[in-house]
């Protein structure tokens, strides 16, 4: 089985300041990962993913994750963070059987 | 243009009562799903249709019955509205059941009273 585990619920950061959202998976085989947002009375909105190729991955605004599978993490990273990122991030993984599986999620709170 | 669109946006209604929340999308995919959020944010998939055809179908009780007409629809509807089925209901649609990307819409805000 695979699942998500996302090791923050919740993170305040300051405007401008860096900011880390930490994602674990558990899975024996290849995954796909993906980290989405929620903006407050929103869908989600996907953010980036990893499917295959470089660790590597750059998203949107300015969101940056990096797939390391011997730590079987995928953590989420922004060096400069706006009052607009206050949101919920989700950590997803998709199973071997196209299931979507996300984790808890982190309220990101950004103040100024 | 809205890719994936819900209809409605916020639905309140009584313990007892039959509703019906209906989910488009213009994007041309194969597969559509409905996932259900509890209050605690917890996204959890319920159902996913591929070209029409039924291919997830999560532990679901049965009065929840989705259908879908053609491959750009997805309805989903709820009999015997219950106190724990308040939650947002979103509907996402994929290129195909891989699921490489999914694209979800705004949710249904659904309160049960």
């Amino acid at each position: 089985a695979q699942s998500v585990t996302q090791l923050d619920s919740q993170v305040p950061v300051f405007e401008e300041a860096p900011v880390e959202l930490r994602c674990n998976y558990s899975s024996s085989v290849s995954v796909y990962l993906f980290w989405y947002v929620q903006y407050p009375n929103q869908g989600l909105q996907l953010l980036l993913k990893y499917l295959s190729g470089s660790t590597l991955v750059k998203g949107i605004n300015g969101f940056e994750a990096e797939f390391n599978k011997s730590q079987t993490s995928f953590h989420l990273r922004k060096p400069s963070v706006h009052i607009s990122d206050t949101a919920e991030y989700f950590c997803a993984v998709r199973r071997n059987d196209y299931k979507l599986s996300f984790g808890a999620g982190t309220t990101v709170t950004v103040r100024a | 243009d809205t890719a994936v669109s819900q209809t409605p946006k916020y639905l309140v209604t009584q313990m007892g009562n039959d509703k019906s929340i209906k989910c488009e999308q213009n994007l041309g995919h194969d597969t559509m799903y409905w996932y259900k959020q509890d209050s605690k944010k917890f996204l959890k998939i319920m159902f996913s249709y591929n070209n029409k055809e039924l291919i997830i179908n999560e532990t679901v009780p049965n009065r929840f019955s989705p259908k879908s007409p053609d491959k750009a629809h997805l309805n989903l509807h709820i009999n015997s509205l219950e106190l724990g089925d308040s939650a947002v209901y979103f509907c996402a649609s994929s290129p195909t059941q891989e699921g490489t990307e999914a694209f979800f819409g705004q949710g249904t805000r659904l309160t049960v009273v």
